[in-house]
């Protein structure tokens, strides 16, 4: 069966400091990856997705990036944080057809201090 | 571009029928879903409509029409478990894409 594994829960940093989270997606090959972000009470804003090892869309410009160094493993990263950058990011994946199934991450609480 | 707009909020009691709706517009159209999501969790699936009409998984159906980019999310017999954010999501700028709207916020009371 397929899992998917995102760390850490919750992380606080300050302001400045970089950032590195990750997600590896077990028991699939080639999966679409995905990180969204949700502010408190808000819905899921996409930031990137990737198609392939390499590909990487991104959908709001902002201080973060990503990377998929590996087939099932996506990073999301930022050199310096904003305040701004606090939010609940969430990773999750999808097959490559049109079935919109997606399965989330359990999801990274980030606060910028 | 793609957007979606949902109510941000419903209200039902316990035992009723309430219909969370969604309007879309998306350049490519290849489906519309929901997923559920309890507060501090992450979403969860629980229908996808390819097709005009009604699906039903339990006490949940979930219906499209693609001519008005409409759908809905049907909800019976309420339970308090039931208390929870709900997003419609599509797939649009090509399919692998999947883009959630701002979700509506279901609370169910006694």
């Amino acid at each position: 069966s397929q899992t998917i594994h995102q760390w850490p829960a919750t992380l606080v940093q300050p302001v400045g400091s970089p950032l590195s989270l990750e997600c590896t997606v077990e028991g699939t090959s080639n999966p679409n990856l995905y990180w969204y972000r949700q502010a408190a009470g808000r819905g899921l804003q996409l930031l990137f997705y990737s198609v392939g090892i390499g590909q990487i869309s991104s959908e709001v410009p902002q201080n973060l990036s990503a990377s998929r160094p590996q087939d099932r493993q996506f990073i999301l990263s930022s050199k310096k944080l904003l305040l701004s950058d606090s939010g609940f990011y969430l990773c999750a994946w999808s097959v490559t057809d049109m079935n919109t199934e997606a399965f989330f991450g359990q999801g990274t609480r980030l606060t910028v201090v | 571009g793609q957007s979606l707009e949902q109510p941000s909020e419903v209200t039902a009691v316990e035992g009723a029928i309430v219909q969370i709706n969604c309007t879309y517009q998306t350049s490519g159209f290849y489906g519309l879903s929901w997923y559920q999501q309890h507060d501090g969790g992450a979403p969860t699936f629980l229908s996808y409509n390819a097709l005009d009409g009604l699906e039903e998984t339990g006490r949940f159906s979930s219906f499209l029409s693609r001519s008005d980019s409409y759908g809905y999310l049907l909800l019976q017999e309420l339970q308090m478990k039931d208390s929870a954010s709900y997003f419609c999501a599509v797939r649009g700028g090509g399919y692998n894409k999947l883009i959630f709207g701002a979700g509506t916020r279901l609370a169910v009371h006694p």
